[in-house]
């Protein structure tokens, strides 16, 4: 089957310690992002990748580090800069992301992981 | 800065109605993607319906249907033939065309379907 994993479901940290959330997709998609949702609230991005070895942070980046040497695997580092990580956390991908080259079409649209809820001690 | 609002928090349908979830977005943009996203109580986020802003046609899927007033800014979202399974939070969501796939939420409508 095809789709986005992300591990562990639920993860708890200590005060002071940095934890690695994983996102992998098998979808061949180019594009993978990081959002946090904050109950009754809505997502926002924290970082997102358009091609391996290369991304951008996003609206709330700060506290947060990512990585992508592979184009299936997208990891996000919640770091102990990050002063209130309990969250929601949710990857997604999306085929591509390269507009005008790509044209008009489905290309854009992004899909989501099952999420880890991340809860700090 | 560009903004997405739901101002409904909550809404109630009973089982076979038709129910419309309202979203207004700001933007200067011209190029832009609209979508709607469903996260039931599992907070799987799962794609209801996309808009591409150049399509005047509003986009349909089964028994979901938007309505897209570009100059408006308005994209609501009705459900017609409610079903229980339709109880979920609802996302209204905007992409500019030129910002790396950024999306953008609105705040989310809780919406329950009464049996």
């Amino acid at each position: 089957d095809g789709g986005i994993t992300q591990s562990p479901k639920y993860l708890f940290r200590k005060e002071g310690q940095n934890v690695t959330l994983s996102c992998e997709q098998n979808l061949n998609h180019d594009a993978m992002y990081w959002y946090r949702q904050d109950p009754g609230q809505g997502l926002r991005l924290i970082y997102y990748s358009q091609i391996v070895n290369d991304f951008q942070k996003g609206d709330i980046a700060e506290g947060y580090s990512v990585s992508r040497e592979k184009k299936e695997s997208f990891p996000l580092t919640v770091t102990s800069a990050q002063k209130n990580p309990t969250a929601f956390y949710l990857c997604a991908s999306s085929m591509s992301r390269i507009g005008g080259l790509a044209g008009w079409g489905d290309t854009d649209t992004q899909y989501f992981g099952p999420g880890t809820r991340l809860t700090v001690l | 800065a560009q903004t997405v609002t739901q101002s409904q928090p909550e809404m109630s349908v009973q089982e076979a109605e038709t129910v419309t979830l309202s979203c207004t977005y700001d933007t200067s943009e011209n190029n832009y993607y609209l979508f709607w996203y469903k996260q039931p109580p599992s907070r799987q986020m799962i794609l209801v319906i996309r808009q591409e802003a150049y399509k005047q046609q509003n986009a349909t899927e089964n028994r979901f249907s938007v309505n897209f007033q570009k100059a408006a800014k308005s994209f609501s979202l009705k459900i017609s033939d409610s079903q229980l399974g339709d109880t979920a939070m609802y996302f209204c969501a905007f992409m500019p065309y030129n910002q790396g796939g950024k999306l953008i939420f609105g705040q989310g409508t809780e919406l329950s379907v009464k049996p």
